[in-house]
């Protein structure tokens, strides 16, 4: 079974423009969670998604967003970007609404410039 | 913030135990132990979780106090490419969903 798969696994972007990054979960996953790591902050929640709906939201502006479709896959969204989000977003699917498990991507590398 | 403490780093070699403590002396009664690891330019693995009695799976060893106030995690022969950022982590199961709070970790140095 294929593992998670995340899009692209690397971008550059300027200051200003607005990126959108891509995530398939694991076939039959139906929970995908997104995640910010960097160096100062560590891994930090962004938001998570079940059955197309934002069941949680971390603590990050509203440029911060994201959705889920029929198919399970999800995409986040940064407008705006600051050289601050430069950083690898992780995302994460699980089996259920709340599982034990999750399986976490390779990440997507975004920097700023 | 993580409900967690772990120590930032510890070395362990090649072949022995590697044991790997958390403190979380206020976890709730309805929380489980999880812990994930991180090597280098990946994204975290799931390793193994436990609520109260110790744990044992193909890649480690959970070992939970009576009081649940902490754990460790063993890895019975560590090998190189145990080498990680390894992370304790405690939330519910229940229907708060799935959100994860990583803190700091402790990053594993595997020595030949």
């Amino acid at each position: 079974k294929a593992g998670v798969t995340q899009t692209p696994r690397y971008l550059i972007k300027t200051r200003g423009q607005q990126v959108t990054l891509s995530c398939s979960p694991i076939s039959g996953h139906r929970s995908v969670s997104w995640y910010q790591q960097t160096p100062g902050q560590g891994l930090q929640f962004l938001f998570e998604y079940f059955s197309e709906t934002q069941r949680n939201k971390g603590n990050f502006p509203g440029r911060f967003s994201g959705r889920q479709f029929s198919n399970s896959r999800s995409e986040m969204n940064v407008s705006t970007l600051e050289l601050g989000d430069s950083a690898l977003y992780l995302c994460a699917s699980s089996l259920e609404a709340v599982s034990y498990e999750q399986y976490f991507g390779p990440g997507t590398r975004l920097t700023v410039t | 913030d993580a409900k967690t403490t772990q120590p930032p780093s510890m070395d362990c070699a090649e072949g022995r135990a590697a044991n790997l403590p958390c403190n979380h002396s206020t976890i709730s009664g309805n929380e489980y132990v999880y812990w994930y690891r991180q090597i280098h330019s990946q994204g975290p693995q799931y390793i193994i979780h436990g609520l109260k009695n110790n744990e044992t799976n193909e890649m480690a060893s959970l070992i939970i106090t009576e009081d649940r106030k902490s754990s460790t995690l063993i890895l019975p022969h560590a090998t190189l490419r145990d080498t990680a950022v390894y992370y304790c982590i405690v939330r519910p199961y229940n229907n708060a969903g799935n959100m994860l709070t990583f803190g700091g970790g402790t990053r594993l140095m595997v020595k030949p």
